[in-house]
């Protein structure tokens, strides 16, 4: 089914543990987005990527770091984990800034 | 300071009454989203808008620039529309950057 995959759906991590959060979708979208969602929160905006090659710092961009390795796949890296990066982590992709964002279905991260 | 604010934060209905959810925001804004998010957690695009209403079967969105409210509707609520309804808006001069309510939670009895 086209859409956003992400793996993986759900990870525990030890404090100082690192991982990388994969996404790729096949809609040949040129924009790509990592959110965390937090209780009582809204979605926050971790990083963006607008086009292959290009990446931006979003609202919350500290302790994580990302690659668009291609128009395909934009990858969440967290190099030392920290229980404040407890959270559920959503990918999603967007054709245009007039549509509609594609999410993928989430990693629930738990950092112990 | 970009805010956006939605309410109610929590709704229950009974099944087939009309549903309003709002979305208030504090600034100029380039573009509006409504999303749903299920149970499971999944979220799925609804409408973007940026001026007057789009509807989508049951679903109405309307939004109102000059007072920086939109408002999505649910005609004839059913429990499948049980649901976190999210509201994001685009503010002018901050890019492709969307900003998130927190949701609006519905229940919707039998």
């Amino acid at each position: 089914n086209a859409g956003v995959t992400q793996t993986p759906k759900f990870q525990v991590l030890k404090t100082g543990q690192s991982m990388t959060l994969q996404c790729a979708q096949d809609m040949n979208h040129n924009s790509m987005y990592w959110y965390r969602q937090d209780p009582g929160m809204g979605l926050r905006l971790i990083y963006y990527s607008a086009s292959e090659g290009t990446t931006d710092k979003g609202e919350v961009p500290n302790g994580y770091n990302v690659s668009r390795l291609n128009k395909r796949e934009f990858s969440l890296r967290l190099e030392s984990a920290a229980p404040s990066q407890t959270s559920v982590y959503f990918c999603a992709s967007s054709g245009h800034p007039n549509y509609g964002y594609t999410f993928g279905s989430g990693t629930r991260l738990t950092v112990v | 300071k970009n805010e956006v604010e939605q309410s109610p934060q929590n709704l229950t209905a009974q099944e087939g009454e009309f549903i309003t959810i709002n979305c208030s925001y504090s600034v100029g804004i380039s573009a509006l989203h409504w999303l749903q998010q299920h149970p499971g957690g999944g979220i799925v695009s609804l409408f973007m808008l940026s001026s007057g209403k789009k509807k989508h079967g049951r679903l109405i969105a309307t939004i109102n620039i000059q007072e920086k409210h939109s408002s999505l509707h649910i005609t004839a609520s059913h429990p499948r529309d049980s649901a976190v309804y999210i509201c994001a808006v685009r503010f002018g001069g901050t890019g492709n950057q969307f900003y998130f309510g927190t949701g609006t939670s519905l229940t919707v009895i039998p």
